[in-house]
């Protein structure tokens, strides 16, 4: 099927660790992004790429780390930086209709 | 500065009532504008879309939304709201040269319940 698979569902970090939660696309989208989502404050955008090996920062970048090495894949990394790093992971592609795909999302607890 | 406002942080509506869901957005020109839906745990998925044309759009599920350009506005309806239809509601614009080329700015959702 075609579409974007995060994983894991569930991850669990530990104070000062740093942890990756991967994104897959088989939608042949050029642009890739990560968003994090709070109760009550919508989605914020942390980082994004419109092509390969190439990304930008978001509003919320500080704290996180991405690559993009090649198209299919964006993954995310949570640094020990981040002190609060506790939210539900968004990966979302667009493609040339300017809409965003989403994945099932990660569900990230600090523990 | 640009922005989505969605008024209703959140909404309770009787099954078969009808649904309204309001959307304000403050941008230089046209954006293009989206709905998106998302249940508890899950991503978001897309609703109903307007880039340009006739102003009331058609979506799945029964939705639809009306673009009011003298309002600034894009508000989700439904005639007969289901119970399978409770879950969080998202407003967007763009991408676009407004929104930076490649952002989609979100507004802050509209969390839906539904009563018996």
């Amino acid at each position: 099927d075609g579409g974007i698979t995060q994983s894991p569902k569930y991850l669990f970090r530990k104070e000062g660790q740093n942890v990756t939660l991967s994104c897959e696309q088989n939608l042949n989208h050029d642009a890739m992004y990560w968003y994090r989502q709070d109760p009550g404050q919508g989605l914020r955008l942390i980082y994004y790429s419109q092509i390969v090996n190439d990304f930008q920062k978001g509003d919320i970048a500080e704290g996180y780390s991405v690559s993009r090495e090649k198209k299919e894949s964006f993954p995310l990394t949570v640094t020990s930086a981040q002190k609060n790093p506790t939210a539900f992971y968004l990966c979302a592609t667009q493609g040339g209709g300017t809409e965003a795909f989403f994945g099932q999302g990660t569900r990230l607890t600090v523990v | 500065a640009q922005s989505v406002t969605q008024p209703d942080i959140h909404i309770t509506v009787s099954e078969g009532a009808s649904l309204e869901l309001r959307c304000n957005y403050s941008y230089g020109a046209t954006p293009y504008l989206f709905w998106y839906v998302q249940s508890p745990g899950q991503g978001l998925q897309l609703l109903l879309k307007y880039f340009s044309g006739d102003t009331l759009v058609q979506g799945i599920k029964g939705f639809e939304a009306e673009f009011k350009r003298s309002q600034s506005s894009f508000n989700l309806r439904k005639p007969s709201v289901h119970w399978s239809d409770a879950a969080e509601y998202f407003c967007a614009v763009g991408p676009s040269s407004n929104t930076g080329g490649f952002k989609t700015i979100f507004g802050a959702g509209t969390r839906l319940f539904v009563k018996a």
